[in-house]
């Protein structure tokens, strides 16, 4: 079974401040998803990554893939609060096995005005 | 809005009981998949379906049971429920084909046994 280790599990921060979550696993995945979730709702993806070592930027969000394709991470600069919610990990194992996503436990950001 | 539909909402049954959650995916999505969250285990896959058929399963428990229907709508089955099931449970779907695909998430079922 492949896990995804996400971290922190809680983050609290001011307006303006930078963060970073960090999703490792010990399995190679062929691509890695982050996914943003606000309460009441289902999971948004922000972001795909494919190949090792691939950089992705959105707006004032920054996504990294691992060399290796075993882990990812997820920088945001300047948080606003409206970046607060609960931001996933995910990764696809491909082959045969497209679609079965193993997700992280969840970072809970919460970004003070 | 991410074009996927699922209902009810909220849920609130008792233990030993059974339910019915229903999922309409997005306009021209053949792939339907089915999640459970909830705060010890976090967001885990339980199965996907293809137009019609079984594609892929994943930690789905044998009191639960799933279909996807001819006009492509889904539905989870959850019998003898039990405390533990009460989670929220989403539906996503995705375009036909093989590969690497988006699955957008409908807004979920929240399901409470009492």
């Amino acid at each position: 079974t492949q896990l995804l280790e996400q971290s922190p599990q809680f983050l609290s921060i001011q307006e303006g401040e930078n963060l970073t979550v960090y999703c490792n696993s010990s399995s190679v995945f062929s691509s890695l998803q982050w996914y943003r979730q606000e309460p009441g709702e289902g999971p948004v993806l922000l972001v795909t990554v494919v190949t090792g070592g691939e950089v992705k930027k959105l707006k004032r969000l920054t996504f990294q893939f691992g060399d290796a394709r075993k882990d990812s991470s997820l920088h945001i600069t300047a948080a606003q609060p409206g970046d607060t919610g609960l931001y996933l990990c995910a990764g696809e194992p491909g082959g045969t096995s497209y679609g079965k996503l193993t997700f992280g436990q969840g970072t809970i950001l919460t970004v003070h005005p | 809005d991410s074009g996927v539909t699922q209902t009810p909402k909220h849920l609130i049954t008792a233990t030993g009981q059974r339910v019915t959650l229903r999922c309409s995916p997005r306009s021209g999505d053949l792939s339907v998949y089915w999640y459970q969250q909830s705060l010890d285990q976090g967001l885990q896959f339980l199965i996907q379906y293809y137009n019609g058929e079984e594609r892929a399963k994943g930690n789905i428990l044998e009191r639960f049971s799933a279909q996807q229907f001819p006009d492509l709508h889904s539905e989870l089955n959850l019998s003898s429920l039990e405390l533990g099931d009460s989670a929220l449970y989403f539906c996503a779907s995705s375009v036909a084909g093989t590969g690497l695909k988006t699955q957008y998430f409908g807004p979920g079922t929240r399901l409470l046994v009492l």
